[in-house]
């Protein structure tokens, strides 16, 4: 039992680059959430998906898009990459949405030049 | 607009200290009142939650407090520890299969613990 796994751990784009950044749970929990981490901020929810064929935005999602492309995954992508998306992103996923118990993966550090 | 106040933004404390980590919101619907612990390099991982109508509840060494006429709740942490160290969120969160924003976190408390 893995939980949620993020890959990969690590990247750097160039601006205006594009990429897709992967997310998988193994609990069978219907929801699923992609934050982002800046130092001072917290963390601030991107987009998320209430259960399998649904996708919301949330807080800050302008420059990202999602899919959830089975009950198990959600991918979030990034089209024309910039300097202010560096940061580190969270999947996270629970049983139903709005629980307060949220599973999150290792993250993603991501860095834009 | 941010509606989780969490303060401090840091905090240290010697071994057996008990750091005090404080919360306000302002929004009536919340439901449930979580905090997440992270380490390092790692995701954020549910530490301790309590109901607005529980006053307190106690997990080993950490505590919540909750005034709920006050809108506030804090977390504390007896005999701290050098294994504490850590970045602590306050979060809120509205009912379950609610529409919309689920879980709203404070922006983080990082913890030291010095030996």
């Amino acid at each position: 039992n893995a939980g949620v796994t993020q890959t990969p751990k690590f990247q750097v784009l160039k601006t205006g680059q594009s990429m897709t950044l992967q997310c998988a749970q193994d609990m069978n929990h219907n929801s699923m959430y992609w934050y982002r981490q800046d130092p001072g901020m917290g963390l601030r929810l991107i987009y998320y998906s209430a259960s399998e064929g649904t996708t919301d935005k949330g807080e800050v999602p302008n420059g990202y898009n999602v899919s959830r492309l089975n009950k198990r995954e959600f991918s979030l992508r990034l089209e024309s990459a910039a300097p202010s998306q560096t940061s580190v992103y969270f999947c996270a996923s629970s049983v139903v949405q709005g629980s307060y118990e949220q599973y999150f993966g290792p993250g993603t550090r991501l860095t834009v030049t | 607009q941010q509606q989780v106040k969490q303060s401090p933004q840091s905090l240290i404390v010697q071994k057996g200290g008990i750091p005090i980590i404080n919360c306000a919101y302002e929004n009536t619907a919340f439901d449930y009142f979580p905090w997440y612990q992270q380490f390092p390099g790692k995701g954020p991982a549910l530490l301790i939650a309590i109901r607005p109508d529980v006053s307190e509840k106690k997990e080993g060494r950490f505590t919540i407090s909750f005034n709920k006429s006050a809108k506030q709740f804090s977390l504390h942490i007896m005999d701290s520890q050098p294994g504490d160290s850590a970045t602590y969120f306050c979060a809120a969160s509205k009912s379950v299969n609610q529409a919309g924003t689920a879980l709203i976190f404070g922006k983080g408390t990082t913890l030291s613990v010095s030996s």
